[in-house]
């Protein structure tokens, strides 16, 4: 079946704009995840979604960061007054009621921020 | 909190040659154990998950790992690589309870040299 989908692919910003970038989770998967990848780095966590619930936004850098899921599927990343340390590339995961936490990634949105 | 160190950022070696990439852990907590890969401008997939039981598991593509709870290690072998195998690697965790959130390393570039 159809995985995660993320867009747009990429992303170029202008310093101090605002970013949406959307994720489409696998179908009926009731969790949401989202991370943020800097060049050469591993992913970190910045947000959990449990259906329309948003449980855990501790990864969050600040309060430019906004994200909704609001019918529990679809979800978007808003970036506002973007500046040069958002570039990384933004994955988005799924995960369904397999118990085993498994997450399923989407091939994420590069923002590059200029 | 967790933490996932990968000690090695690259490692180069031959086709049909053994390979082992390192991962430690440290955690207050029991986790769960994952080992994902990424190709170029993809996200990542999971070649194989430890949960409970047997502490070798075996994944997608030949690659096993093995769970050892006393040095805090989980770390990724496969007995002959391919030049396919060329990718990078991040060793994640989660807690078993509460957050569900991955923590990853830093990740391992395997070159897979012909």
């Amino acid at each position: 079946g159809a995985g995660v989908s993320q867009s747009p692919r990429y992303k170029v910003a202008k310093r101090g704009q605002d970013v949406a970038l959307r994720c489409d989770p696998i179908s009926g998967h009731v969790s949401l995840f989202w991370y943020q990848q800097a060049l050469g780095q591993g992913p970190e966590f910045l947000t959990y979604f449990q259906n329309e619930a948003q449980l855990d936004k501790s990864g969050l850098p600040s309060d430019r960061f906004f994200a909704e899921r609001p019918e529990g599927s679809v979800s978007t990343l808003k970036i506002q007054r973007t500046q040069q340390e958002d570039s990384a590339v933004y994955l988005c995961a799924s995960s369904g009621r397999t118990g085993g936490y498994e997450q399923y990634f989407g091939p994420g949105t590069r923002l590059t921020v200029t | 909190a967790q933490s996932v160190t990968q000690l090695d950022s690259q490692v180069p070696v031959f086709e049909e040659a053994p390979v082992e990439l390192r991962c430690n852990y440290s955690s207050s907590v029991s986790v769960y154990l994952f080992w994902y890969v990424q190709y170029p401008n993809q996200g990542l997939q999971l070649l194989l998950k430890y949960l409970s039981g047997s502490t070798l598991v075996k994944g997608i593509n030949g690659f096993e790992a093995e769970f050892n709870k006393s040095q805090t290690s989980f770390h990724l072998r496969k007995p002959s690589v391919h030049i396919s195998d060329t990718a990078e690697y991040f060793c994640a965790v989660t807690p078993r309870t509460g957050r569900r959130a991955l923590t990853f390393g830093s990740g391992t570039r395997l070159q897979v040299q012909p």
